[in-house]
Parts: structure tokens; sequence; C-alpha cells
């Protein structure tokens, strides 16, 4: 089975805090690739991030961090000194080998709703 | 370079109609999703469509169909609607030959509600 859990239904901060949103996936494919994607209230996906499987450099981006670790099957995502303008919806997604090119889809979680009070 | 585009922005629809959105991939963009965004979920993906042929489908009824055309573009249809249609549904946009990245651009989305 293939499945992307984020347990963290809503996160509320105070403006400047750090917040780590958690992700953990189930896949049996050796080859994948994971997403960070933010929904603000618009509504379009923002793309954040986007991952390997065999890739498990972590990766700093500004404000932003990732932290992707297989042994754990997990790639938490990290805020430091959050912004009220990072309130929005995270999701994490799943992407899994494709054995043609073309036909992969995107398995994302339930997503994490943050909340950056000021 | 214009992104992913999707009409209506918003629609309202009685149980029973049918339903037709449309979306315009990015350019360059050959390869369209459609994903399914209930309230307070994560999107789930219905099917994907590249040279106009259905390629993939999630686990959604025949109820919803789609369309691709020459210019790639796409339109989903439902049919026989239902109130548990009533969600935001969200197009994206890659390109086939490239599994190099796996990335898909996602448009803003068609929220429909059933009454």
């Amino acid at each position: 089975a293939q499945k992307v859990t984020q347990a963290q239904t809503e996160i509320s901060v105070v403006e400047k805090e750090d917040v780590t949103l958690d992700c953990v996936y189930e896949t049996r494919d050796t080859t994948y690739y994971l997403f960070w994607y933010k929904q603000p209230p618009s509504g379009e996906l923002v793309f954040l991030i986007r991952r390997n499987s065999f890739d498990e450099q972590n990766e700093i981006s500004g404000r932003y961090s990732w932290n992707f670790q297989k042994s754990t099957s997990s790639f938490n995502f990290t805020i430091t000194a959050s912004q009220v303008v990072d309130s929005a919806v995270y999701f994490c997604a799943l992407s899994p080998e494709a054995y043609t090119s073309g036909t992969y889809k995107y398995i994302f979680g339930t997503g994490t709703r943050l909340k950056v009070l000021a | 370079d214009a992104g992913v585009t999707q009409s209506p922005t918003h629609l309202i629809k009685t149980r029973g109609q049918q339903v037709t959105l449309r979306c315009s991939p990015k350019s360059g963009h050959d390869t369209v999703s459609w994903y399914q965004q209930a309230l307070g979920q994560g999107p789930q993906f219905i099917f994907q469509y590249y040279e106009e042929e259905e390629r993939q489908r999630g686990n959604f009824p025949d109820r919803f169909s789609g369309h691709q055309f020459p210019n790639y573009s796409s339109e989903l249809n439902v049919n026989a609607l239902l109130l548990g249609d009533s969600a935001l549904y969200l197009c994206a946009s890659s390109l086939y030959f490239d599994a190099l990245s796996y990335e898909q651009y996602f448009g803003p989305g068609t929220r429909l509600t059933v009454t």
C-alpha cells in the first residue's frame, strides 16, 4: 500500500517561533519522489520542494528546511522564525516509481493547517 | 509563460445534473491530471491524460470521465452529480517524458458546489 500520513491536523504558533510539520509515508517502491506543497486560502498548490528517494541530504532554503530519513520513512518540514504569511495548509505528497515515463500520480496526505499568530 | 489555467472558478449545480470543467496546461506540457479535493482533505487522484488517452485512473466511479484535446487541454465531466461531489477540482500538468523530476504544476482549481 502507498500512503502518506500527516498526523498533525492543525498547529498554531506565535510569530517567530520555529515549527515542524511531520510527514510519514509508505511505499514498497525503491524509487520514488516526495514533495511538499503549500496551499494558501486561494486554493492553488504552491510547490516547495522535491526530493528523490536516493537523496537523503537535508536541505535548507531560507527559513525552510527539510529532513528526509529513509530509515523511518519520514520527510519532515521545519519553518524557522515563522511569519504570519506562512499561515496555510501544507501537504506532503508521494509520487511512486513510474514504470513507464509519465504515468505517475501524486498521493497526498491530509494536510496540516498552520496558523501563525502575530 | 502561462501557467495552468482552469475554468470556471466557481460553479453551483443541482443534484443529478452534469458538469464540465476545463483545464489548459502549462505551456510546453503534454500531460494533464485531475484531482478532487474535498473540504479538509488532501487532493485525490482522479485520472491522467496523455496523447488524448486516459493513462491512469484513481478510485472514482464511471460518472467521472475526461477528455484531452490535440492542443493538450482537457475537460473533466461529472454526470449525475451527488452532494458528495462538492469539492475543489484541481488540474495539474506535466511533461510525459520528464521522469527525472516527476513534477506536476497545479492550477488554481474549480470549486464545485452541488446543492
